[in-house]
This record gives structure tokens, sequence and C-alpha cells, in this order.
């Protein structure tokens, strides 16, 4: 599996909306609602934030939602804080999980 | 609490051998899979290995098949990554995760929704 793809680098200001996409192909993304996003702060473990597409675990923020078009799988943080500055990855499950590009989230 | 403490990684000279450990708490450890994924210095993730509650059952990425062997001993709440014939392109942060699962009418959703706090292994002469 190749990875997804994401942008390199989205930014906003503070109390913004702004959100990331995850492209994949009809064999990952588009298949199935697999999609799940981590939130990753430098020099920090991923944290998960968002699983089957659109759900939160327990303790995420509702700021944080998920959605998918096609192939491509979307994040969108409202209200952005700078907290939110991190990098976040998008993951797909089919027979095994690909990681995709990341992206850099600036809060500026 | 949900905790995976690592230990290990290091230095290692190219074609060396490491082992990686991850202790688990918090959770009953047989019921869940577990994974590896690494992050190359300033990259992104990617996944490296998985295997079942029972430890039946294991899966790799082609980078790494051949070469690196996860294990788990459930008496011990600890999973285990073995690695051999260690390259340049193995150094990476390596993260051991807790899997959880979602069925749906299609299948699984598979993520990992706990990590440990990653550990340095560094291929060098």
């Amino acid at each position: 599996q190749s990875a997804l793809t994401q942008p390199a680098s989205v930014s906003g200001s503070p109390g913004q909306s702004i959100t990331l996409s995850c492209t994949g192909t009809s064999s990952d993304v588009g298949s199935y609602n697999f999609v799940s996003w981590y939130q990753q702060h430098p020099d920090k473990a991923p944290k998960l934030i968002i699983y089957d597409v659109s759900k939160r675990p327990s303790g995420v923020s509702n700021r944080f939602s998920g959605s998918k078009s096609g192939n491509t799988a979307s994040l969108t943080i409202s209200g952005l804080q700078a907290e939110d500055e991190a990098d976040y990855y998008c993951s797909s499950y089919t027979s095994s999980s690909v990681f995709g590009t990341g992206t850099k989230v600036t809060v500026l | 609490e949900v905790q995976l403490l690592q230990s290990g990684g290091g230095l290692v000279q190219p074609g060396g051998s490491l082992r990686l450990s991850c202790t688990a708490s918090g959770f009953t450890f047989a019921n869940y899979a577990m994974s590896w994924v690494r992050q190359a210095p300033g990259k992104g993730l990617e996944w490296v290995s998985a295997i079942s509650g029972s430890g039946d059952n294991t899966y790799y990425s082609d980078s790494v098949k051949g070469r690196l062997t996860i294990s788990r001993d459930n008496s011990k709440n600890t999973v285990y990554l073995q690695m051999n014939s260690l390259r340049a392109e193995d150094t990476a942060v390596y993260y051991c995760a807790k899997r959880s699962y979602s069925q749906h009418s299609s299948g699984l959703d598979v993520f990992d929704d706990s990590w440990g706090q990653g550990t340095l292994v560094t291929v060098s002469s």
C-alpha cells in the first residue's frame, strides 16, 4: 500500500476553522469507513483523535471532526487554538495499516 | 489508565540486532492486538508490525519482513520487537501501540488508541 496523500502544511489564525485533507484510492479510503486521524506534538507520541472517519475517542475535543467523500477524508479543526499546533496523520486500514504523509498545522 | 512503557533501543552497527520491549498496564493485555509503528528522523509515521491478542497471528510491512519479528508474552503483559540484520534505514523512533477494533457490516476498522513513549534506534557504524 502506498502512503495516503496529505498537504505538507496548513495554517490558520486562532478561532478560525481549518480543514486537512487525506487522499487515497478506491482500494483504501474510498472503499470503507476505516479512516483514523492522529495528532502528534513535537517529540511526543501520536494521539488518536478520530476513528471510523468521524468518531471521537472519549476525552477528545469536539472541535475536531472528520468526514469523507469518495477517496478523500477530511479533518476539520474548528475554533483553532495554539495547542492545536502539531502534526496530523491520517490512516486507513484494509488488510494492513497505512499512514498519510502528514500535515503540519501552524497557528498564526 | 492505559500505560505502555517501552524499553530497549540504542545504537547498533549495521547488520546487528536489538530487541525492543513494551510493557502494558491498565487493560486486559491478552484481549488486544498490539502494533509497532516507527518514525524516521524528521519523517512521517510508518506501520511496521502487529500481533493478535493470542500471539497466533503476526503481520509485517514489506520493508521489514524477514528481519523483524514481533512476539508477546501475555503472562508478562509485554510485546517485543526483535530486530535483526539492521540497516541504516531502520533508524527511527519506534512506538508500540494498543490496537482497537470497530465492527462494521463491511468489516473491521483497526486503529491504535494508546501509544508508548517511543524509543530511538540508531543504526550506524
